[in-house]
């Protein structure tokens, strides 16, 4: 058992490159989630799906897109990155219409010059 | 929508001491839970504790309890005999029922005196 785990863990781009950050569970949680960590600004959600093939936006998804095709996977992307995309990403995951605690993943450094 | 305020962004206390970590909520909610999650240098996402709005009775997992005042919005951390290994940013964090969405506070960071 795995956990929910994150590639890559450290990633550097150039303004305006595309990439997909990956997240994968093996605990069969049907919600899974993206965060944003930023210096004194906490986690804020990104994305976030409620089921394969159900997602939605949370509070900062612009710049981002996220899909849901299997119940284990939910990959971010970004489609043209910004130095303002600098940040560290993690992803979440639980199940669902329970009081269980979220399962985040290790978090992925990305830097964007 | 809910926010979550943590007016202390750092903390620090001797080892053995007891430290109380502060954060307050706005919600117009009455089912909801609040959590602590504790984050040390390895930058992983830990649980500390939660708290079940319904529930009255204050949580505690060993050295870790909690202050939960419904009517004053507050959701404070107690640490009680600090060690070493706690050091670490503690967020708080909420939650509505029935949904998973979690609002975080910005953290504070705690730092353990030896």
């Amino acid at each position: 058992n795995a956990g929910v785990t994150q590639t890559p863990k450290f990633q550097v781009l150039k303004t305006g490159q595309s990439m997909t950050l990956q997240c994968a569970q093996d605990m069969n949680h049907e919600y899974m989630s993206w965060y944003r960590q930023d210096p004194g600004m906490g986690l804020r959600l990104i994305h976030y799906s409620v089921g394969a093939g159900i997602t939605d936006q949370g509070e900062v998804p612009n710049g981002y897109n996220v899909s849901r095709s299997t119940t284990e996977d939910f990959p971010l992307r970004l489609l043209s990155a910004a130095p303002s995309q600098t940040s560290v990403y993690f992803c979440a995951s639980t199940l669902s219409g329970r009081a269980d605690e979220q399962y985040f993943g290790p978090g992925t450094r990305l830097t964007v010059t | 929508a809910q926010t979550v305020t943590q007016s202390q962004p750092e903390m620090s206390v001797q080892e053995a001491e007891t430290v109380t970590l502060s954060c307050t909520y706005d919600t117009s909610e009455s089912d909801y839970y609040l959590f602590w999650y504790k984050q040390p240098p390895s930058r992983q996402m830990i649980l500390v504790i939660r708290q079940e709005a319904y529930k009255q009775q204050n949580a505690t997992e060993n050295r870790f309890s909690v202050n939960f005042q419904k009517a004053a919005k507050s959701f404070s951390l107690k640490i009680s005999d600090s060690q070493l290994g706690d050091a670490a940013m503690y967020f708080c964090a909420y939650r509505n029922f029935g949904n998973e969405k979690l609002t975080f506070g910005t953290g504070t960071r705690l730092t353990i005196i030896p």
